[in-house]
């Protein structure tokens, strides 16, 4: 169980758009639709962002939405603010009741 | 609102066994659905969930860790605990507990965390 492939950081100025992929393999990202992002910043807990692939909890902004095409899922977040530097962090189902979290990418507000 | 909360030593010797416990409150630890996990993170690190278990008794580890792990649960005092054995320093790490949100493994994803717990491996 290898851990799902992240970029080590993204930037973005204000106002701009950036994404975020979480590439998995056919055993997880791949055969299932159940890929959460989090949101850590330093020092607190994660906080969940995206569920279910593209699925956003209540109180969580509309600027972030999720996708996914074969391997890979994507985190998008629009209309960057600078509350949105932090590291994000995907996870997957991985089958067999396991979970996998990726390498987690730091986001830079510029 | 749910809310867990950590407790247990932070610091641990080499070869020791690593005990931490999470309460929860809020919600019980019974509620159909919700499996009751351990995630940790490296000084500096991505996040890397250990296991969960279910009010049943069920539990589930990650394969890297399984021989060393072991989760329980207390239903009547709604908290949940892990044990790590044989630690070394590649064990420290900060130690969350979170609720994971199933619905029948239509959804899988964590919705409640607690503050997370340092724990240092050392002599």
């Amino acid at each position: 169980q290898s851990a799902l492939t992240q970029p080590a950081s993204v930037s973005g100025s204000p106002g701009q758009s950036i994404t975020i992929s979480c590439t998995g393999t056919s055993s997880d990202v791949g055969s299932y639709d159940l890929v959460s992002w989090y949101q850590q910043h330093p020092g607190k807990a994660p906080k969940v962002m995206i569920y279910g692939v593209s699925k956003r909890p209540s109180g969580v902004s509309n600027r972030f939405s999720g996708s996914k095409s074969g391997n890979t899922a994507s985190l998008t977040i629009s209309g960057l603010q600078a509350e949105d530097e932090a590291d994000y962090y995907c996870c997957s189902y991985a089958g067999g009741s396991t979970l996998v979290f990726g390498g987690g990418t730091k986001l830079t507000v510029l | 609102q749910v809310q867990l909360q950590e407790s247990g030593p932070g610091l641990v010797k080499p070869s020791q066994t690593l005990s931490l416990t999470c309460t929860v409150s809020g919600g019980s630890i019974s509620s159909v659905g919700y499996y009751w996990s351990w995630i940790r993170q490296h000084p500096g690190k991505g996040l890397e969930w250990i296991g969960y278990i279910y009010h049943s008794g069920s539990t589930y580890y990650n394969p890297s860790l399984k021989s060393r792990v072991i989760i329980s649960v207390d239903r009547s005092e709604n908290r949940f605990s892990l044990r790590l054995s044989s630690v070394t320093a590649a064990d420290t790490a900060v130690y969350y507990c979170a609720r994971l949100e199933s619905s029948g493994w239509r959804e899988v994803y964590f919705d409640y965390w607690g503050q997370g717990s340092l724990v240092t491996v050392s002599s």
